[in-house]
């Protein structure tokens, strides 16, 4: 099926360092979300963007929905360890309505 | 407040036979979505029910049939399992239907068919 295309797959940093992923899409979306899921556990919600161009802050993640409604990225500042995980973004548009598409995940991991 | 729930946590099959999954969503939530997430991968969207109907679809066979009932709850109902059909199944609630609704999951059920 159709997914987005999430990069870095992973990534591995110190503790205190800020990280960085985006997402990027063929199509155009409505919604932008995402999701952290830790093992053996569903995705939890992060940060849902809504318009084209909004930036939103959730305490250390910051997202941001593309101008072109074709990507988004997800900055966290100053991770710790519990930042640990796998991420992903999810789109919905057009006439999906309830329809999710995902990414491929990110695994983070942080170094103590 | 219960978030969304669902039965069984794990689950063991052998191809052929049939499985039934079951979800109780969030309370305040109408909707109901499943997905199904193969191991390393992102979910895939199977089908979304809404006022007891099936209103969207993904890109799976019609071995994948769902239900839902008054009380909102679902079912995800899978014939003729294959190896294939090993993944977490993930249910996911959303109140009302339509575009700005964000979907909160569960924390899914774990089938693996041998």
């Amino acid at each position: 099926g159709q997914q987005l295309n999430q990069s870095p797959q992973s990534m591995f940093i110190q503790e205190g360092e800020d990280v960085s992923m985006n997402c990027t899409s063929s199509s155009i979306f409505n919604t932008w979300l995402w999701y952290k899921q830790d093992p053996g556990e569903g995705p939890v919600l992060l940060i849902a963007l809504y318009k084209a161009g909004e930036l939103t802050s959730n305490g250390r993640l910051t997202a941001q929905f593309g101008i072109t409604r074709k990507d988004s990225f997800l900055n966290i500042s100053a991770s710790i360890p519990s930042d640990v995980g796998i991420y992903f973004c999810a789109g919905r548009g057009g006439t999906s309505y309830g329809k999710l598409t995902f990414g491929q995940g990110t695994i983070l991991t942080v170094h103590p | 407040d219960a978030g969304v729930t669902q039965s069984p946590t794990h689950l063991i099959k052998t191809r052929g036979q049939q499985v039934t999954l079951r979800c109780s969503p969030k309370s305040g939530h109408d909707t109901v979505s499943w997905y199904q997430q193969a191991l390393g991968q992102g979910p895939q969207f199977i089908f979304q029910y809404y006022e007891e109907e099936e209103r969207q679809r993904g890109n799976f066979p019609d071995r994948f049939s769902g239900h839902q009932f008054p009380n909102y709850s679902s079912e995800l109902n899978v014939n003729a399992l294959l190896l294939g059909d090993s993944a977490l199944y993930l249910c996911a609630s959303s109140p009302g239907w339509g575009n700005q609704e964000t979907q909160y999951f569960g924390p899914g059920t774990r089938l693996l068919v041998l």
